[in-house]
């Protein structure tokens, strides 16, 4: 079934460092990608999204760019905040009808000033 | 504030025992999931429903059920409790297009702790 694998946290960073999380999926059709942020106390909410192939996502100077040759849609942010700190979830919904999102596992960002 | 509201916050009870959990969705928004958080397993997706019928079900047990009612509101039924059924419950609501693109608005989960 379809799946999403995202890597192991915590990662932490210095301020003004650059941040890649790597997410991968698998999926036997088109899905639509996501990513999430869970700040400390919160529920999810979307970070960014993309939903075809090539389609790049980007919102608070983080981007991820919808990579079907690798099956790939990994976070980056060229500089990162303290306020950066959070659990980020990458996910995916199935297009094909079955209305589904799966999510990955979460990683935990801590960004030391 | 995503506009999804969840009650209640906070909910302690002993094994055994049968708790409800309520969601009200974002106005307009006409689909409702529900999702298990916990440390060991992250984010599991248990059910959705569109506009009062159930659309999706996921890793949910027999012990769980739920139900949207006709003011789209959702209430998840979590019975016979086991202490592994602690963890941060969370609905998500969603305008229910056919397609996958939608984004999820969560709320801001309900936490169980069974003793």
């Amino acid at each position: 079934g379809d799946s999403v694998t995202q890597m192991e946290g915590p990662v932490t960073l210095s301020e003004e460092a650059f941040l890649t999380i790597n997410c991968t999926y698998t999926a036997t059709g088109y899905p639509s990608l996501f990513w999430y942020v869970q700040y400390p106390g919160e529920g999810l909410q979307l970070l960014l999204k993309a939903t075809k192939a090539d389609d790049k996502g980007s919102n608070k100077g983080f981007e991820a760019t919808y990579r079907k040759e690798t099956t790939s849609f990994h976070l980056e942010k060229g500089s990162v905040q303290v306020s950066d700190s959070a659990v980020y979830f990458c996910a995916l919904s199935d297009n094909s009808g079955t209305y589904k999102y799966i999510f990955g596992t979460g990683t935990r960002l801590k960004v030391l000033a | 504030d995503s506009g999804v509201t969840q009650t209640p916050k906070h909910l302690i009870t002993a094994t055994g025992q049968r708790v409800t959990l309520r969601c009200s969705p974002r106005s307009g928004d006409l689909s409702v999931y529900w999702y298990q958080q916990s440390l060991d397993q992250g984010l599991q997706f248990l059910i959705q429903y569109y506009n009062g019928e159930e659309r999706a079900k996921g890793n949910i047990l027999e012990r769980f059920s739920a139900q949207q009612f006709p003011d789209l509101h959702s209430e998840l039924n979590l019975s016979s409790l086991e202490l592994g059924d602690s963890a941060l419950y969370f609905c998500a609501s969603t305008t229910g297009g056919t397609t996958g693109a939608d984004t999820q608005y969560f709320g801001p989960g309900t936490r169980l702790t069974v003793l």
